[in-house]
């Protein structure tokens, strides 16, 4: 079973800020089957980036997704009000079962 | 448009069972596969299980093998979750989402809350 760690757990930044979020995997997995979610309290998942850095219909061009292997990172370029939520990254493993990694929560400061 | 519609609020005792659904709209269901997702009490995202709405093949999480169960109605354009030997810790919020092959969750539906308690 692929075990995704999230770092940090907390971000606490600033309107206008630069977000890096980090997905680290147990082992190596394919870049086409890792995805990131964004959450908000009372609300569904919003699918952000797929195939690591393949940004899903209507998500702006602030969200980047990057790496392969066992590293990847969400980069929030610059962000904004609407942005501060919970991100998970997201793998299918070759059995065909799905995890999510612990979430990261970006907070305003 | 693609929307995924869930059925309302449920309260359980200790040791019941529930079934949820998620009636899907707007695209060609047996297209898809269905995924069931729960926010885990105080965590983070939980996945349960797919099915495969064209041939019903299914996956469980390990955690939740014994007690789900994901079955889907075709001609309803409708999936359901069903978890047994309902306990407080799983009240929480459950969700459907559409899967695009092994990509990505696309479209998800508006969750439904699970209360247990006695």
């Amino acid at each position: 079973e692929i075990v995704l760690t999230q770092s940090p757990g907390t971000l606490s930044l600033s309107r206008g800020e630069r977000a890096t979020l980090s997905c680290r995997a147990s082992q190596s997995v394919s870049s086409s089957y890792l995805a990131w979610y964004q959450h908000k309290p009372g609300q569904a998942p919003r699918l952000l980036i797929y195939g690591a850095s393949s940004r899903a219909t209507g998500i702006p061009d602030r969200f980047i997704g990057s790496g392969s292997g066992t590293d990847f990172t969400l980069t929030i370029s610059r962000l904004e009000p609407g942005d501060f939520a919970v991100y998970y990254c997201q793998v299918y493993d070759r059995s065909g079962a799905l995890t999510f990694g612990g979430g990261t929560k970006v907070e305003i400061k | 448009q693609v929307q995924l519609v869930q059925s309302g609020a449920e309260v359980r005792k200790p040791g019941a069972s529930v079934k949820v659904s998620c009636k899907t709209f707007g695209y060609t269901f047996t297209d898809y596969v269905i995924h069931w997702v729960r926010q885990a009490p105080g965590q983070g995202l939980e996945w349960m299980g797919w099915i495969n709405t064209d041939n019903g093949n299914r996956k469980y999480s390990q955690k939740f093998q014994d007690r789900v169960t994901i079955t889907s109605d075709t001609s309803a354009t409708t999936a359901y979750m069903e978890l047994t030997s309902l306990r407080s810790e799983d009240t929480t919020i459950y969700y459907c989402a559409r899967g695009v092959g092994k990509q990505k969750m696309d479209y998800w539906g508006q969750g439904t809350l699970v209360t247990v308690s006695s």
